[in-house]
């Protein structure tokens, strides 16, 4: 009954490739979440959807694309990998409630691009 | 701009020592207060929030949380830490009435001695 789940755990993989994390949630949020940790553990904000809308998009490369097919699931889609991009990615999810928007996270796939 | 500041990088206790985890914000406004844990090869799980009443704050895992908004500050507290509890911690802040995007600080990595 996991309520954040991410696939695969992990991603090898070599530059130019294109390559997509998948993300569900089976807590009912509205709002969902893409982050980028590095390697010194930072947690950047990359993508926000709210019942299937984008409701943020960072400045990241248009090579990202997240794609919502349902309130459940935000999926990652990455084109032409570069070595920068060698991070662990994190989906997480949100009620939408305006007193909370605690959230919560995935186990991460961590990504290596060689 | 709204920044989360966790001053120290690492921290080391023993088992079975206090610990304080420090985080300081700069916003203008009542700020929603979060601690996230991160386990090793984990995501990331909200130990305690602030939101308003009572500053002192008690969390899951033994684990409380003091709002100062004198010292704009929301540090974190053990009164006794296990080998369990060795982690990467995060503050989060967010703006009541602004994004609902919070800002995470750079997280502070605790160590604990047998």
């Amino acid at each position: 009954d996991t309520a954040v789940s991410q696939t695969p755990k992990y991603l090898v993989t070599q530059m130019g490739n294109d390559k997509s994390i998948k993300c569900e949630q089976n807590l009912g949020h509205d709002t969902m979440y893409w982050y980028k940790q590095d390697s010194k553990k930072f947690l950047k904000i990359m993508f926000s959807y709210n019942n299937k809308e984008l409701i943020i998009n960072e400045t990241v490369p248009n090579r990202f694309s997240p794609k919502s097919p349902d309130k459940a699931h935000l999926n990652l889609h990455i084109n032409s990998l570069e070595l920068g991009d060698s991070a662990v990615y994190f989906c997480a999810s949100s009620p939408r409630d305006r007193t909370t928007y605690e959230q919560y996270f995935g186990p991460g796939t961590r990504l290596t691009v060689t | 701009a709204q920044s989360v500041t966790q001053p120290d990088i690492h921290i080391t206790v023993s088992e079975g020592a206090s610990l304080e985890l420090r985080c300081n914000y700069s916003y203008g406004a009542t700020p929603y207060l979060f601690w996230y844990v991160q386990s090793p090869g984990q995501g990331l799980q909200l130990l305690l929030k602030y939101f308003s009443g009572d500053t002192l704050v008690q969390g899951i895992k033994g684990f409380e949380a003091e709002f100062k908004r004198s010292q704009s500050s929301f540090n974190l507290r053990k009164p006794s830490v296990h080998w369990s509890d060795a982690a990467e911690y995060f503050c989060a802040v967010r703006l009541s009435g602004g994004s609902y995007i919070p800002t995470f600080g750079r997280g502070t990595s605790l160590i604990v001695h047998p």
